[in-house]
């Protein structure tokens, strides 16, 4: 079955201590993604990465890290949690390097508590 | 940060209604506009993706329609079934092409 597999689905940590979300996909994708999702703002883009080894920033990259090393897996990492870091994330992928002109694929969410 | 706004907020219908909602974007640098379907405690779902002005798209008895040169995009729902109750959820994408800027969403509940 095609799926976006993000693991943990829920996560409650403390602050400062470091975690990472991971997150695979089966579909040979180029474009995977991670937003995180807050009441009142939508979804927020954080990272994205077109292909292997290249990643860029989004909207809110601030206290995040990525890698693309391989094309299934694009985990993302909180090197020093903080409480405002508290959300859902989605990671998400599409077909082709430009993730604009196709459909996302949505993994179930992580929700994340950081006290 | 761009502005993608959807309206209304929240809609609350009847079995059997048909609806509409809203999503205004840039109308420059356009690129594409996403629609996602987004239902509680599941993941966002892809209704469409259109690229060019005049675009209308149709699954089902849900079909949208885009306006580049004013910016804006119209999502219908034709005879409501108590199944569409979900958050409609549109991105804008610019033409960079890589980034999606979403909508805060329209919340969509239909009554039995």
């Amino acid at each position: 079955e095609a799926q976006v597999t993000q693991n943990p689905r829920y996560l409650i940590t403390v602050t400062g201590k470091k975690l990472t979300v991971t997150c695979s996909q089966n579909m040979n994708h180029e474009y995977m993604s991670w937003y995180r999702q807050d009441p009142g703002l939508g979804l927020r883009q954080i990272y994205y990465s077109m292909n292997v080894e290249v990643t860029d920033k989004g909207d809110v990259p601030e206290g995040y890290k990525v890698s693309r090393k391989e094309k299934r897996n694009f985990p993302l990492i909180l090197e020093s949690p903080s409480p405002n870091q508290t959300s859902l994330y989605f990671c998400a992928s599409s077909p082709t390097p430009s993730g604009g002109n196709q459909p996302q694929h949505f993994g179930d969410g992580t929700r994340l508590s950081i006290l | 940060i761009l502005n993608v706004e959807q309206s209304p907020q929240s809609l609350h219908v009847q079995e059997g209604d048909s609806t509409n909602f809203t999503c205004s974007f840039p109308s420059s640098n356009f690129y594409a506009l996403h629609w996602y379907r987004w239902e509680t405690a599941k993941s966002p779902e892809a209704l469409f993706v259109m690229t060019l002005n005049g675009d209308e798209k149709k699954k089902g008895r849900i079909s949208a329609t885009l306006n580049t040169k004013e910016g804006y995009s119209y999502l219908y729902i034709k005879g409501s079934q108590p199944e569409d109750s979900a958050t409609y959820l549109c991105a804008f994408v610019n033409n960079a092409g890589n980034m999606l800027t979403f909508g805060g969403g329209t919340r969509l509940m239909v009554k039995p």
